[in-house]
């Protein structure tokens, strides 16, 4: 049974909507990461959270911006979605140096 | 910085044959790693870990890895892969200043009958 949920499972949207991507997770763990990954497999961190408030970019710069009010929650949104945006987007938790515990991600085509 | 290889983006077994899986690492201390799977439209599940321990590693559907230092290596294997067994494998290893996970480029597991 997943302990990280994200949702929807898969969106098809049209350019230039505005969108939430949905991420929750029932461990309380303070870390929460968005990885981006596109057809060729590789992961690429957008975005990461150490806890209530913070949040910072990763590695691969995104248009996305992402919001953590609560421990268990760290939706990412976009503003204005466009075809290049189509990727498929995964959130992870952790609890310090352990290892990932990922959602089964989220597939967006924007159209 | 820590980061790790993976060597062959795609590999090929028969069904029966061993897998191996290579993962090269780059570390100025020990490390942590992992494997992950990934099957097609999920996300990546862990199937095993080193922290330090034992550095035979045994995970889940029969996949085990073997730390070695002198070769900084932590190269995933399985003695007979099964139909089921095709997916994407990433080797990650932990950055212990941000606690982030560097993942490899992913090795995609395809097997025949």
């Amino acid at each position: 049974e997943a302990d990280i949920y994200q949702t929807p499972r898969y969106l098809v949207i049209g350019t230039g909507k505005k969108i939430t991507l949905e991420c929750s997770q029932t461990m309380g763990h303070d870390k929460m990461y968005w990885y981006q990954q596109d057809p060729g497999m590789e992961l690429h961190l957008i975005h990461y959270s150490y806890g209530v408030n913070s949040t910072e970019k990763g590695d691969l710069s995104s248009e996305s911006t992402v919001s953590r009010i609560r421990t268990e929650h760290f939706p990412l949104t976009l503003e204005s979605a466009r075809p290049s945006h189509t990727s498929q987007y995964l959130c992870a938790s952790s609890d310090d140096g352990y290892g990932y515990t990922f959602g089964s991600g989220t597939r967006l085509t924007v159209v | 910085a820590q980061s790790v290889t993976q060597l062959g983006s795609h590999v090929s077994v028969s069904e029966g044959a061993l897998v191996l899986l290579r993962c090269n690492y780059s570390s100025s201390v020990p490390p942590y790693l992992f494997w992950y799977v990934q099957y097609p439209n999920q996300g990546l599940q862990l199937l095993l870990k080193y922290t330090s321990a034992a550095t035979l590693v045994k995970g889940i559907n029969g996949f085990e890895a073997e730390f070695k230092k002198s070769e900084t290596s932590f190269h995933l294997t399985k003695p007979s892969a099964h139909m089921s067994d095709a997916a994407e494998y990433f080797c990650a290893v932990s950055d212990f200043n941000t606690d982030k996970l560097i993942f490899g480029t992913g090795t995609r597991l395809q097997v025949f009958p």
